[in-house]
């Protein structure tokens, strides 16, 4: 089914290592997002890009990196992981002006 | 920048019954959308309902419907005949218009608990 694919559900890593969150869509959406959500919060964005080759922070980026090198995938990228960052991740896509988004199903991230 | 205030940590109905969650919003800019999502207790982000700054009627979507009050910069949700699987937690977002690149704002959540 076409739609936003995050790979992986679920992951516990501890502190200091490192890991990338994959997202990934079919649907030939030029907005891709990544957003953290915490226990009983909304949603934060981390990082957007409009297109391959471009990215751009969001709200909350420290600690993290992306790369948006085809249309298709937008990773995450975790560099010397910190308990503050155990949260649920979602990536969304969009295209354009259109108003419909599209989400992934999360990754739930426990850093110990 | 914008912002969502979402002013109900939670709240009940009894089970057919209609129900109003809160939703008051800030920005600056003259184009912006309005969303509402719902996530339940799986975690995925469903979408709801859509009303655009410039819409004239207030949007709906089947038991869905947005009461959209522009000059009180408000948008709240209403869900009639409530169901047991309405029992979620409910998203308002704003997408400001011009350069935001789509990018959501999001309020911190209303719990919604259906009572049978």
């Amino acid at each position: 089914n076409a739609g936003v694919t995050q790979t992986p559900k679920f992951r516990i890593l501890k502190i200091g290592q490192s890991m990338t969150l994959q997202c990934a869509q079919d649907m030939n959406h030029n907005y891709m997002y990544w957003y953290r959500q915490d226990p009983g919060m909304g949603l934060k964005l981390i990082y957007y890009s409009v297109g391959a080759g471009i990215t751009d922070k969001g709200e909350v980026p420290n600690g993290y990196n992306v790369s948006r090198s085809t249309t298709e995938d937008f990773p995450l990228r975790l560099e010397l992981a910190a308990p503050s960052q155990t949260s649920v991740y979602f990536c969304a896509s969009k295209k354009g002006t259109a108003y419909g988004y599209t989400f992934g199903s999360g990754t739930r991230l426990t850093v110990v | 920048a914008q912002k969502i205030t979402q002013t109900q940590p939670g709240m009940f109905v009894q089970e057919k019954e209609a129900v109003t969650l809160d939703c008051t919003y800030d920005t600056s800019d003259q184009s912006y959308g309005l969303f509402w999502y719902k996530q339940p207790s799986s975690g995925e982000m469903i979408f709801l309902i859509y009303q655009g700054s410039y819409d004239e009627q207030n949007a709906t979507e089947g038991r869905y419907s947005l009461n959209f009050q522009k000059a009180r910069k408000s948008a709240n949700l209403v869900i009639s005949a409530s169901q047991l699987g309405d029992s979620a937690m409910y998203f308002c977002a704003i997408n400001a218009g011009g350069t935001s690149y789509g990018k959501l704002t999001f309020g911190q959540g209303t719990i919604l608990t259906v009572h049978p």
